[in-house]
């Protein structure tokens, strides 16, 4: 079965500093898709970035990169030059191909960026 | 811009009551998922749908059923709300293909008194 491990339930940055926060998955799939998500307190989940399996690069997405490790099985998000907006709850998620309709996500991590 | 809307963004209902959630999408995706996110537990699967009138069981179906008469809406049904379903409940859809990310709506919190 999947399974999403995000170790880091809070996490604090200074304003304008960089993070990481931490996604190992599990899957014997070898085609996959990862993905992060943002939730400010207003709820709503905004998709932040995605990274294949077979992708060669890392996902950048402006101030958003993902720290593809294939074969350690993680997939941090890094967040540089943090903002106070920035503080809000992150969730890593899996989907396997065979399963396309099956996301997983990780317990998620509270970051809380100081001014 | 992909846009998922729910019925309410908050809801208090009394135990034993029917509750309907309702989430409606103007993408024209095929696929529709009710999350249920509760803190330390992430976003656990109630039901999914891959087409109208299609719907398949995720982790947590027991206590809930779900309604899909029309491509862009997908309805969440407490048949009789429980103390324990008190949680936030999350609506998203996504086209097919594992590549695919989720487009979510704003959530509805949900208190059973």
């Amino acid at each position: 079965a999947q399974k999403i491990t995000q170790t880091q339930p809070g996490m604090f940055v200074q304003e304008k500093e960089a993070v990481t926060l931490d996604c190992t998955y599990d899957t014997s799939d070898p085609s996959y898709g990862l993905f992060w998500y943002k939730q400010p307190s207003s709820g709503e989940m905004i998709f932040l970035i995605y990274q294949g399996s077979y992708d060669q690069q890392n996902a950048t997405e402006g101030r958003y990169s993902l720290n593809f490790q294939k074969a350690r099985k993680s997939a941090n998000l890094v967040i540089s030059a943090s903002q106070l907006g920035d503080s809000a709850m992150y969730f890593c998620a899996m989907r396997e191909a065979p399963n396309n309709n099956d996301m997983r996500f990780g317990a998620g991590t509270r970051l809380t960026v100081k001014p | 811009d992909v846009k998922v809307t729910q019925s309410s963004r908050y809801l208090v209902k009394r135990t034993g009551e029917k509750v309907f959630l309702e989430c409606v999408q103007d993408m024209d995706h095929e696929n529709m998922f009710w999350y249920r996110q509760d803190p330390g537990l992430g976003l656990r699967l109630i039901y999914f749908s891959y087409d109208v009138k299609m719907k398949e069981k995720g982790d947590i179906p027991e206590g809930y059923s779900v309604s899909r008469e029309k491509k862009e809406r997908f309805s969440l049904i407490l048949e009789s709300a429980s103390t324990n379903q008190t949680s936030m409940y999350l609506c998203a859809s996504s086209l097919g293909g594992f590549q695919e990310t989720q487009y979510f709506g704003p959530g509805t919190r949900l208190l059973v008194l």
